[in-house]
């Protein structure tokens, strides 16, 4: 099976610091990696596709400069959230994909910001 | 725009039981994908059942069953012999084809299923 990890599983941090949170795709080359953001109960919301080499593509109302992604290899995409606010903290899930496959998930990142 | 609505919250059913679970979409194409994934307490994301538009067989998975209505923008879950492993929240999702597509997924609002003992 295709598996997806994700570092740190949870992470605290303060106000105003940054924190970077790892995708990695173990057994496959993934062609697009996706960074969602999940509240307790609530549905999963897309934050933006990166593919590998290229710019990622964020969706309508999430702030590129605050939340910024790194696709540096076919295994790898980082999330850094800059200068974090209380109101940043959430779970954040990333997933991959191969050209014509499923998604396949991470385990996810729970942000909390003190 | 597509859309992917799930109007029941909250759902329950006896161990042992036949549950089914609710989702409409809204698409103008006519080749895609829909799926069910489970998100259990640990939160990971689980691939149920997957569905392509172009099949007009419902797709089967053990005891996850679909009903696929392509005219109707319908695609339910029915789970037979309900365990207390399937309490979880569902989440039904829509993704265009995948030529020449970015692979995004489009969530419902998801279902909590509570399986009583």
């Amino acid at each position: 099976g295709a598996v997806v990890s994700q570092h740190p599983s949870r992470v605290i941090c303060k106000s105003g610091t940054s924190v970077k949170i790892e995708c990695r795709s173990l057994d496959f080359q993934a062609t697009t990696m996706f960074w969602y953001r999940q509240f307790p109960k609530q549905s999963l919301m897309l934050m933006a596709t990166s593919n590998e080499g290229s710019k990622a593509t964020y969706e309508q109302g999430v702030e590129k400069d605050k939340f910024l992604i790194n696709h540096a290899s076919l295994t790898l995409s980082t999330l850094t959230v800059t200068s974090a606010h209380p109101e940043d903290s959430s779970f954040y899930i990333c997933s991959a994909e191969r050209t014509g496959t499923e998604q396949y998930f991470g385990p996810g990142t729970r942000l909390t910001v003190t | 725009a597509q859309t992917v609505t799930q109007s029941q919250p909250e759902m329950s059913v006896q161990e042992a039981e036949t549950v089914t679970l609710s989702c409409t979409y809204d698409t103008s194409e006519s080749d895609y994908y829909l799926f069910w994934y489970k998100q259990p307490p640990s939160r990971q994301m689980i691939l149920v059942i997957r569905q392509e538009a172009y099949k007009q067989q419902n797709a089967t998975e053990n005891r996850f069953s679909v009903n696929f209505q392509k005219a109707a923008k319908s695609f339910s879950l029915k789970i037979s012999d309900s365990q207390l492993g399937d309490a979880a929240m569902y989440f039904c999702a829509y993704r265009a084809s995948y030529s020449g597509n970015t692979g995004k997924l489009i969530f419902g609002q998801g279902t909590t299923l509570q399986v009583k003992p």
